[in-house]
C-alpha cells in the first residue's frame, strides 16, 4: 500500500527565513511525485511534478527535489503570501494519488 | 482557459438524503477523480473516470457512486446521507494519466445535519 508522510505538520516562520519541508513515502511504481499548495476554502493547486530521483524543480520561492525515498520542498526567503497548507502525493500502481497530511506554513512579516 | 468547475460550492443536507455533485473537467481533458478531503482523514480517493468508464474505485462504500458523460463532465451521487459523509468534495482533472497531473476545483463543501 503506497503511504506518504509528511513533516512537519505546521511550521512557523518568519519573513525571509528559508526552511525546508519533508515527504516521506512509499509506493510501488512511482509514476510521480507532486506537490501541491492548498488555501483555506480551495481546492489544491497545482506546484511541481518529479518523476525520478535526482530530479529539481524551482518556481520563484519553491525548490522541489526527489530521492527514492524522500521529497523536499525548500523554501527560500518566504513572503506572507507564501502561507498555506503544503500537500505531498505519489501516484503509483493503483493509478490514484495518495496524499499526505500536509504541512501548515505561516509566515509572518 | 477555465478550470475545473465544480457545482455547487456549498450544500446542507439532512441524514438519510441523498445528494448528486457536478463537475466540469478542462477542456480537452479526459480523466476525471473525485477525492473526499476532511480534517482527520485528509485526502482520499473515491474514484475515477476515463472515456464514461470507471476505471479505478477507492475504499468508499456503495454509497457512493459516480458518471461520466460524452463530454467529459463528472457527476458523484451519495445516498443515505450520513453525518461522517459531511467533507469537502474535490473533483480533479488531468489528460488522461496520473503522471500528466491533476487539477482540481474548488470543491463542494458538503455539511450533512
Amino acid at each position: 500500500e503506497d503511504q506518504v508522510t509528511q513533516s512537519p505538520e505546521a511550521l512557523r516562520l518568519q519573513e525571509g527565513e528559508s526552511s525546508s519541508l519533508n515527504c516521506s513515502y512509499t509506493v510501488s511504481g512511482l509514476r510521480g511525485l507532486f506537490w501541491y499548495r492548498q488555501d483555506p476554502g480551495k481546492g489544491p493547486e497545482f506546484l511541481f511534478t518529479l518523476y525520478s530521483a535526482g530530479e529539481e524543480k524551482e518556481k520563484e520561492r519553491l525548490k522541489a527535489t526527489l530521492t527514492k525515498k524522500e521529497s523536499f520542498l525548500h523554501i527560500t526567503a518566504p513572503k506572507p503570501e507564501d502561507s498555506a497548507t503544503y500537500l505531498c502525493a505519489v501516484g503509483g500502481g493503483r493509478r490514484a494519488l495518495t496524499f499526505g497530511s500536509g504541512t501548515r506554513l505561516q509566515v509572518q512579516p | 482557459k477555465a478550470g475545473v468547475t465544480q457545482t455547487p460550492r456549498y450544500l446542507i443536507k439532512t441524514r438519510g438524503q441523498q445528494v448528486t455533485l457536478s463537475c466540469s473537467p478542462i477542456s480537452g481533458h479526459r480523466s476525471v477523480s473525485w477525492y473526499q478531503q476532511t480534517p482527520g482523514q485528509g485526502l482520499q480517493f473515491l474514484f475515477e473516470y476515463f472515456s464514461e468508464t470507471q476505471r479505478n474505485k477507492g475504499n468508499f462504500p456503495g454509497r457512493f457512486s459516480g458518471r461520466q458523460f460524452s463530454n467529459s463532465r463528472s457527476e458523484m451521487n451519495v445516498s443515505t446521507l450520513e453525518l461522517g459523509d459531511s467533507a469537502l468534495y474535490l473533483c480533479a482533472s488531468s489528460l488522461a494519466n496520473l503522471g500528466d497531473g491533476y487539477t482540481f476545483g474548488s470543491g463542494t463543501r458538503l455539511t450533512v445535519v
